[in-house]
């Protein structure tokens, strides 16, 4: 059974960093390209971040560009977004999103809580 | 403002069929790339309803259907349950952006 699992959220003051993870299992984590999409608090769906499977291409969404960074250890089965210089609008829930069929997202973690707040 | 555009609601009695539009553009759905669809439940994690235009994952009720058409594509679903009431997005890729583009999502009330 897949299972994407993210940690590392929280609450941080507006100009703070913060790393998230997200630990995969169930598939060959190390063949697959991953995302980060988040969704504010009652809002729709942000495509954040894609990383492909030998981080050979990074892409970001223009709203974090230059902030954010995505990264993967295949040997740990792991994915990142390293997060800095948060703002308030930064707050919402971020997802790890396994690519699949089609570039379709096939498979998403429970999500991980993200505050900016003072 | 959302790159893919879908109603914000729609509703309909149990049994009934509705629709969901999704629009989009050249720089995506209308440079052919694929089109898929969410299903949102309260309180938890997007689940994968509709890949490829039009092919359901593996549990996915044959109810729901999608389909694709020039800058366009639509989420039918037929026979509605209690259940089904959830915000449902679409979702495809933009050459512009270099990464995928949702729809504001729709919020489905069975009635």
């Amino acid at each position: 059974e897949v299972q994407l699992v993210e940690s590392g959220g929280g609450l941080v003051k507006p100009g703070g960093s913060l790393r998230l993870s997200c630990g995969a299992s169930g598939f060959i984590f190390s063949t697959h390209s991953m995302n980060w999409v988040r969704q504010a608090p009652g809002k729709g769906l942000e495509w954040v971040s894609s990383i492909t499977s030998t981080s050979g291409y990074i892409y970001y969404g223009d709203s974090v560009k230059g902030r954010f960074t995505i990264s993967r250890d295949n040997a740990e089965n792991s994915l990142y977004l390293q997060m800095n210089s948060l703002r308030a609008e930064d707050t919402a829930i971020y997802y790890c999103v396994r690519v699949g069929n089609y570039g379709s997202g096939t498979n998403w973690g429970p999500g991980t809580l993200v505050t900016v707040s003072a | 403002q959302s790159v893919l555009t879908q109603p914000p609601s729609v509703s309909g009695a149990p049994g009934q069929r509705v629709t969901i539009s999704c629009t989009g553009s050249s720089s995506n759905i209308g440079a052919d790339y694929d089109v898929h669809w969410y299903q949102q439940l309260p309180g938890t994690a997007p689940k994968l309803l509709i890949y490829g235009n039009r092919d359901r994952p593996s549990g996915v009720p044959d109810r729901f259907s999608g389909s694709k058409s020039g800058t366009s594509a639509s989420l039918a679903i037929t026979g509605l349950q209690a259940e089904d009431e959830a915000d449902y997005y679409c979702q495809s890729y933009d050459s512009n952006l270099s990464g995928w583009v949702f729809g504001g999502g729709t919020k489905l009330t069975v009635l």
